[in-house]
C-alpha cells in the first residue's frame, strides 16, 4: 500500500490565490522530504528539500517566497504555493526516504498533486 | 525503434520483446542509481537499484546496466508486457547528502500487442 500520500490529489484556482498541498509519510517518520515539479512530457525537477525543524533548502532558481515549504512534524511537510499564477500549473510531487535494511534509504514518492491555475 | 518526441523519446516495442531503455548520468561522483516507472498521472514507483560498485543487477523480469567509465545506465526489460507501458526515469543519488534525487529526462516506453 502507499507509503506516501498527498492532499489534495487535483487542485484548481484562480490567479492570485494560494495553494497548500500536504505530503504525508503514513507510516514512518521522515526528518527530511523533497518536493518536484514536473511539467507535461518532460522529467520531475527537484524544487527543494523540506528540513523538519530547521529552513527548506531551494534549488536554484525556485524561488523560497513563491513556494513556502513547512515541514510541521516528523510525518508532515507542506508546500504552499503563493499568489499562484497560470505558468505555475503543475504536477507536484514528494518523496521520503525511509531507511529500509541497515542504513539503506528508499525513495518513497506520493501519487502527485496537479495543480492547475485559471 | 526509438523515435524523438517533443519532449521524451519513444520506445515502441512489440509484447513479449525486451526493451533496452538508456540514461547518461551527469555527476561522476554519483555512488548510487535508482530506475522508476511512472504512469500517467501518478508518482513515480521503484523498479531497481544499483551502487557504483556493481555493474549489473537483476531483479524480477528486469536488469539494470552500470558503465561508470561512460556515465551511462540501462535498464533491461525482459519479455515486455503491456502493464509496462509507462515511462521510465532513471535517478542518480546526489552524493552530497540527504538522499537527494537528480532525474534524468525519461523515456516512454510503448508496448504494443
Amino acid at each position: 500500500g502507499a507509503v506516501v500520500s498527498q492532499h489534495p490529489s487535483r487542485v484548481i484556482c484562480k490567479s492570485g490565490t494560494s495553494v497548500k498541498i500536504e505530503c504525508r509519510s503514513l507510516d514512518f517518520q521522515a526528518t527530511t522530504m523533497f518536493w518536484y515539479r514536473q511539467f507535461p512530457k518532460q522529467s520531475l525537477m527537484l524544487m527543494a528539500t523540506s528540513n523538519e525543524g530547521s529552513k527548506a533548502t531551494y534549488e536554484q532558481g525556485v524561488e523560497k517566497d513563491k513556494f513556502l515549504i513547512n515541514h510541521a512534524s516528523l510525518t508532515l511537510s507542506t508546500l504552499t504555493v503563493t499568489s499562484a499564477h497560470p505558468e505555475d500549473s503543475s504536477f507536484y510531487i514528494c518523496s521520503a526516504p525511509r531507511t529500509t535494511s541497515g542504513s539503506t534509504d528508499t525513495q518513497y514518492f506520493g501519487p502527485g498533486t496537479r495543480l492547475t491555475v485559471l | 525503434g526509438e523515435s524523438v518526441g517533443l519532449h521524451l523519446p519513444t520506445l515502441s516495442v512489440q509484447e513479449g520483446d525486451n526493451s533496452i531503455i538508456n540514461c547518461a548520468y551527469s555527476n561522476s561522483a554519483s555512488d548510487y542509481f535508482i530506475w522508476y516507472k511512472q504512469e500517467s498521472g501518478k508518482g513515480p514507483q521503484f523498479i531497481i537499484d544499483i551502487r557504483s560498485n556493481m555493474d549489473k543487477r537483476q531483479g524480477q523480469r528486469v536488469t539494470v546496466l552500470l558503465n561508470k567509465t561512460v556515465k551511462h545506465l540501462s535498464l533491461q526489460i525482459a519479455a515486455t508486457q503491456p502493464g509496462d507501458s509507462a515511462v521510465y526515469f532513471c535517478a542518480e543519488v546526489f552524493s552530497g547528502g540527504y538522499n537527494k534525487l537528480i532525474f534524468g529526462a525519461g523515456t516512454r516506453l510503448a508496448v504494443h500487442p
